[in-house]
């Protein structure tokens, strides 16, 4: 069935050090892939995304990188801040039905 | 521009009780969503709609409707309320989705607790 799968469900880097989240998804058609970051107490918020004709994207600290093939995608965040300590989501769009599927999200802690 | 507000922020209701939970958003986007986020859970689509008079199921519509009269607001109702539907509910919009994906907009959302 329709699914998105994200690992690892927690996460913990030394400030300064890169943090790796991984999401791989079962719908061959999918063409876009966004990244949520939720801060406690509120709703989630983008924070970059990808769409399938590119294989990597970066914004300053933070990047994506996509294998069509392999069907995965990462977030990848560089030199960590306790600011990006939050929970984050990756999701694909189910293209027959108009909606997206969410990963079930990492929990991210920078550690001072 | 408000984004996308939602109403309640929170709200204690015995088991049986009916609400509704409103959402509204001022950005004209067509597309408009309700998940539920539970411990471990992530985000799961309750039910959506992808324009003003339609709604459709998502992945846990069970014990929910759902009404979009006018474009700007989403509406989510809960009939006879149970402990499993305490929850934290969002609401996000979108222009649309399908050929050109497109960010959603998420609320602040709303904490629900059924005794």
């Amino acid at each position: 069935g329709e699914n998105v799968e994200q690992h690892p469900s927690t996460l913990s880097v030394q400030e300064g050090d890169s943090a790796v989240i991984k999401c791989t998804y079962s719908d061959s058609a999918s063409n876009y892939f966004p990244w949520y970051k939720q801060e406690l107490g509120k709703g989630p918020q983008l924070i970059i995304d990808i769409r399938s004709n590119v294989g990597e994207k970066k914004d300053q600290r933070i990047a994506v990188t996509l294998n069509k093939t392999a069907k995965h995608f990462s977030l990848h965040i560089t030199e960590t801040q306790p600011e990006d300590s939050a929970v984050y989501f990756c999701a694909a769009p189910m293209n027959r039905d108009d909606k997206i599927i969410f990963g079930k999200g990492t929990r991210l802690h920078i550690l001072p | 521009n408000a984004g996308v507000t939602q109403t309640p922020k929170f709200r204690v209701l015995k088991t049986g009780q009916s609400m509704t939970l409103l959402c509204a958003q001022d950005m004209n986007h067509e597309y408009m969503y309700w998940y539920r986020q539970d411990p471990g859970m992530g985000l799961r689509l309750i039910h959506y709609s992808v324009g003003e008079g339609t709604t459709a199921k998502g992945e846990v519509p069970d014990g929910y409707n759902v009404s979009r009269l006018k474009k700007q607001n989403f509406l989510l109702g809960l009939e006879s309320a149970a402990p499993s539907q305490t929850s934290v509910y969002f609401c996000a919009s979108s222009y649309i989705l399908g050929a050109d994906q497109e960010t959603q907009y998420f609320g602040p959302g709303t904490r629900l607790l059924v005794l």
